[in-house]
């Protein structure tokens, strides 16, 4: 099966600074990869996705870009808010799979 | 983005008993959903796939038996921890694939079970 793995597992920025997040993925037949941010007691909210016809993807101040030759792909937060602070997760998945592979998250602190 | 529910939202239940959680999918029909289970500061750990119609497909090492997973609508899905022990208390969330639509998984709230 597919194995994602993430980091760090921990990530501290200044406010305004930006932060990112890597993840690599094991199975070159994965062609979906979501991102979700989740606050303390929360479920997690998808962010931002990307397919794997696409190398970038923007919206506002959120980013993922892929890279399919080395299996892996991040996600860039720019001007970073204190309410950009929660445990963000990368996931891998395809249509065959029929589930999603999640990494193991990133606890972001955005300090004011 | 779609919205999926879940309920309750946390529960406080005596060892023995039994607790079911409900997870819909509010805007869209899911064929698929998914129950997991997270650990504090944890990531999250699949249980089983829940199939409209069918039986669920459970991971390795989850006791079928013991979490009754019953999917009976293109939008509910039912996760019933059955007798319940101090040990199965944690944070179940629930997610839906919207494969008609969006073609992504969005998650519900999350359900916090404390067995005493």
């Amino acid at each position: 099966g597919e194995n994602v793995e993430q980091h760090p597992s921990t990530l501290s920025v200044q406010e305004g600074d930006s932060a990112v997040i890597k993840c690599t993925y094991s199975d070159s037949a994965s062609n979906y990869f979501p991102w979700y941010k989740q606050e303390l007691g929360k479920g997690p909210q998808l962010i931002i996705d990307i397919r794997s016809n696409v190398g970038e993807k923007k919206d506002q101040r959120i980013a993922v870009t892929l890279n399919k030759t080395a299996k892996h792909f991040s996600l860039h937060i720019t001007e970073t808010q204190p309410e950009d602070s929660a445990v963000y997760f990368c996931a891998a998945t395809s249509y065959n799979f029929n589930k999603f592979y999640f990494g193991s998250g990133t606890k972001l602190n955005v300090k004011p | 983005g779609a919205v999926v529910s879940q309920h309750p939202s946390w529960v406080i239940c005596k060892s023995g008993t039994s607790v079911k959680i409900e997870c819909r999918s509010l805007d869209f029909q899911a064929t698929t959903m998914f129950w997991y289970r997270q650990f504090p500061k944890q990531s999250l750990m699949l249980m089983a796939t829940s199939n409209e119609g069918s039986k669920a497909t459970y991971e390795q090492g989850v006791e079928k038996d013991k979490f009754l997973i019953n999917h009976a609508s293109l939008t509910l899905s039912t996760l019933t921890v059955t007798s319940a022990h101090p040990e199965d208390s944690s944070f179940y969330i629930c997610s839906a694939w919207d494969r008609g639509g969006t073609d992504t998984q969005y998650f519900g709230p999350g359900t916090r079970l404390t067995v005493l």
